[in-house]
């Protein structure tokens, strides 16, 4: 069955630092790849999603990384700011479903003055 | 935007009994999940819904039901609520996959089973 390992469950950086938040998979070939944020007690609230055939996507201070030959999505908010402190998780798609994502645990990022 | 709504934020119930949650979106959405979140196992499908009438199990049904008469609402049934069904209940909705994949997720219902 498929796996999705978000490797850290805690990261702590300053502020104005570059977060770097990694998401590997395996036994899987997602059509595409999403980032959500969650916030205590709330629901996780979409970022960014990223196909299969792209290698790269920005928004504002967020970038999204894909290597399907890796199995590998890296997750980039720089100028990080304490706002930006919550928990960040990735989410694959595709094969005989699509629309089904499969989640994984997800990075708590705190980010410190 | 977007909303989706779970009709509560906080339920407490006893072992054994019939457990309501409710979802209601108002986007028009093709696309209803229900996800359970516990600490360190992160989100996992309970069952998904593609259409009205239209129910397909995740990957942890068991102790589950689902009902969705109406396009825009998407309950999950409790048949007989035990405590390891304690944990965040999520509901989410999206759109047609391959243009509008993203989910849309409600607030959350914290369920305690005692």
């Amino acid at each position: 069955s498929q796996k999705i390992e978000q490797n850290s469950e805690a990261l702590n950086i300053q502020e104005g630092k570059t977060a770097t938040l990694t998401c590997n998979y395996t036994n899987y070939s997602p059509a595409y790849l999403q980032w959500y944020r969650q916030d205590p007690g709330r629901g996780p609230v979409f970022l960014l999603l990223i196909r299969e055939n792209e290698k790269e996507k920005r928004k504002e201070r967020l970038k999204v990384t894909f290597d399907t030959t890796l199995k590998q999505s890296l997750f980039h908010i720089t100028a990080s700011q304490p706002a930006d402190s919550a928990t960040y998780l990735c989410a694959l798609a595709g094969g005989s479903t699509l629309g089904r994502l499969y989640f994984g645990r997800g990075t708590q990022l705190t980010v410190w003055p | 935007d977007v909303k989706v709504t779970q009709s509560s934020r906080y339920l407490v119930k006893r072992t054994g009994e019939k457990v309501f949650l409710e979802c209601v979106q108002d986007m028009d959405h093709e696309n209803m999940f229900w996800y359970r979140q516990d600490p360190g196992l992160g989100l996992r499908l309970i069952y998904f819904s593609y259409d009205v009438k239209m129910k397909e199990k995740g990957d942890i049904p068991e102790g589950y039901s689902v009902s969705r008469e109406k396009k825009e609402r998407f309950s999950l049934i409790l048949e007989s609520a035990s405590t390891n069904q304690t944990s965040m209940y999520l509901c989410a909705s999206s759109g047609t996959v391959p243009t509008n994949e993203k989910l849309f997720f409600g607030s959350g219902t914290q369920l305690s089973v005692l």
